[in-house]
């Protein structure tokens, strides 16, 4: 079965650090580019950056340029999604999800569960 | 960068047919894919390129682009499709970058 089993939840205090994991199974990690996308509570999916495992090529969106870190370790088939310095906008659900393999087609095939991080003093 | 552009909220009767619209300038040059989120779940792939259902996806489903406009059509709607749909494409950077719209909360009454 092909699956995304992202870390769990993560109660964080604003200015401390934090790293979400995002491990796939099931088919070749290095050959699909991994896309990780907030939700924050009761809003829409927002798209932050992407990588491509196979050698880390990382690109970000312009609102989340410079405030997170996208990283992968095909190694062991995990992608990581970082931050240096937690604040409390950061409450969301973050999710992981495979682009399609296709380059002829745009969209994201699977995904993971959510990994839910509450930052709060 | 780009922008995409939805309804917020969408009705439909049970078991008529509805459309979902989805408006960006990279839409002129890149397929949306649409998605289905219901509350306290993941998003779920429902269509992807000019017209493409992943397995496993019903076929009261469809999808179609025009200019700058791509919409997803429910074909008699069911009251399980009752979610937010979001759509989401490439932006204009050219570095494979995306973008979403803010989604349509589709409500079946």
């Amino acid at each position: 079965e092909v699956q995304l089993v992202q870390s769990g939840a993560e109660v964080k205090k604003p200015g401390e650090s934090l790293k979400i994991s995002c491990k796939g199974s099931g088919y070749s990690f290095t050959t699909h580019w991994i896309a990780w996308v907030r939700q924050m509570p009761g809003k829409g999916l927002e798209w932050m950056g992407i990588i491509y495992p196979d050698d880390s090529d990382a690109r970000y969106s312009p609102s989340f340029q410079g405030q997170v870190t996208i990283s992968a370790d095909k190694s062991i088939s995990t992608a990581y999604l970082q931050w240096t310095s937690l604040k409390a906008s950061d409450t969301a659900i973050y999710y992981c999800a495979r682009e399609i393999l296709d380059p002829a087609y745009y969209g994201m095939d699977v995904w993971g569960q959510g990994t839910t991080v509450i930052v709060s003093s | 960068s780009s922008e995409l552009t939805q309804d917020p909220a969408v009705s439909v009767a049970l078991g008529q047919t509805v459309r979902i619209t989805c408006q960006g300038d990279s839409l002129r040059i890149y397929y949306a894919s649409w998605y289905q989120q219901k509350p306290g779940q993941a998003p779920v792939l429902v269509i992807y390129g000019k017209n493409n259902r992943p397995s496993g996806i019903p076929d009261r489903f469809s999808g179609s682009n025009s200019e700058n406009t791509a919409s997803l059509t429910i074909t008699g709607a069911l009251a399980e499709d009752e979610a937010d749909y979001y759509c989401n494409s490439r932006d204009n950077s050219g570095h494979r970058l995306g973008v979403f719209g803010g989604g349509t909360k589709l409500t079946v009454l």
